[in-house]
Order: structure tokens, then sequence, then C-alpha cells
């Protein structure tokens, strides 16, 4: 099966704009989590989309928000960027939302000017 | 909600020596503990997990201990080699609420031929 792909793989926005980061799960698989990665903070839980609802959120700021389609492809969106925002932002695939094994994507490297 | 602490942040040994990397969770309801391994510019892998009602867990050079009463788990890396040099991150879910995983900062392994 063909793993976790993200896209775009490199953005570089500037400050006040927004950015939508797409994921396509492994085949068959409907959880998607979202974590942001930064050097300081590690990863954080953005939030997980199972089956088209958002299942969890963890403690980011309404800029950010994501979806789920019904093919099981997520975006996430986050609006009015900070520099702060710079960071790798992975998703992650599971067959089901209960807690199991997660395939991480290969991010895509934000950078906020 | 979930905290995990991980320690050390950096770890240096000798190859065919033995690391050890030690967590700490504080709730008791986290039940999955995967581990996860990030080489420089990939994606973490998950190698190895433990579930709250085993004590270990061991796959060939690596294994888990998780010892719930003291809300701790540790990865033992054991005769190991360059290649396993990389940053290893801890994490814990509690199952039942889907996949929000809680990640420590990341240990950077180096192991110096």
């Amino acid at each position: 099966k063909a793993g976790v792909t993200q896209t775009p793989r490199y953005l570089i926005k500037t400050r006040g704009q927004q950015v939508t980061l797409s994921c396509s799960p492994i085949s068959g698989h409907r959880s998607v989590s979202w974590y942001q990665q930064t050097p300081g903070q590690g990863l954080q839980f953005l939030f997980e989309y199972f089956s088209e609802t958002q299942r969890n959120k963890g403690n980011f700021p309404g800029r950010f928000s994501g979806r789920q389609f019904s093919n099981s492809r997520s975006e996430m969106n986050v609006s009015t960027l900070e520099l702060g925002d710079s960071a790798l932002y992975l998703c992650a695939s599971s067959q089901t939302s209960s807690g199991e094994t997660q395939y991480f994507g290969p991010g895509t490297r934000l950078l906020v000017l | 909600g979930e905290n995990v602490e991980q320690h050390p942040s950096t770890l240096s040994v000798q190859e065919g020596d033995s690391a050890v990397i030690k967590c700490t969770y504080s709730d008791s309801a986290s039940n999955y503990f995967p581990w996860y391994k990030q080489e420089l510019g990939k994606r973490p892998q998950l190698i190895i997990d433990i579930r709250s009602n085993v004590g270990e867990k061991k796959d060939q050079r690596i294994a888990v201990t998780l010892n719930k009463t003291a809300k701790h788990f540790s990865l033992h890396i054991t005769e190991t080699q360059p290649e396993d040099s990389a940053v290893y991150f801890c994490a814990a879910s509690i199952r039942s609420t889907g996949n929000q995983f809680y990640f420590g900062t990341g240990t950077s392994l180096t192991v110096i031929p």
C-alpha cells in the first residue's frame, strides 16, 4: 500500500496570509491526525478527524482548523499566519479512532516570514 | 490533559553499548504507549509499542517496559549500532478517546562508532 502523503512539502508565506495543507492517508484508513513539530515543543497534537468528523482537538487557537472528506483525505488550514506558526506539520493516519498505530506522512515544512 | 516528560534530551553511547530512554506520564487513564524513531529529515516511524495490560515487550534489540503504578515507561536499545542514531519520541494516549497522542519532547541519540 502507498504510505501517507502530504502536499505541498514546503511552503513560504508571509504574516497575515492563510495556508491550506493536504494529507492523503493510507488506503482504508479513516482516521487522520495532525501535529505541529517545532524544535522547542516537539510534536503537539492539533486535531483528529474520523469519518469526516472532528473527534479530538488540541490546545491551538481557532486560526487552526481542519476538515476531512468522504475519501478520508484531510486538509488543515491556518489563517492569519504568525511567525510562530513556522513549523513542520505532520499528519498521521490510522485504520480506526481507537488509539492504535499511527503512520506518519513526510510533513509539510511551513516558513512564515 | 496528559503530560508526558522524556529524559534525557540527548544521549551519546559507544557502539555496542545499551541506551535507555525514560518517559513519565500524568494521566492514569493512558493505556497505549508507542515509541517513534525520527531520522534527520524523515518522518517519525513506529518502532515498538506497549499497552497497559503488558509490563514488557521485546523486539530483537529493542524493548519497552511499563510501570503503571509509577506511571513511567522506558525504551531499551541493546547492542547499539550507528544506524540507531536518531531522535526518539515516546507518546501516550487513552485508546477509548481516539487517536490523540501526547508526545515527549524527544531524545537525540548518537551512537559513536
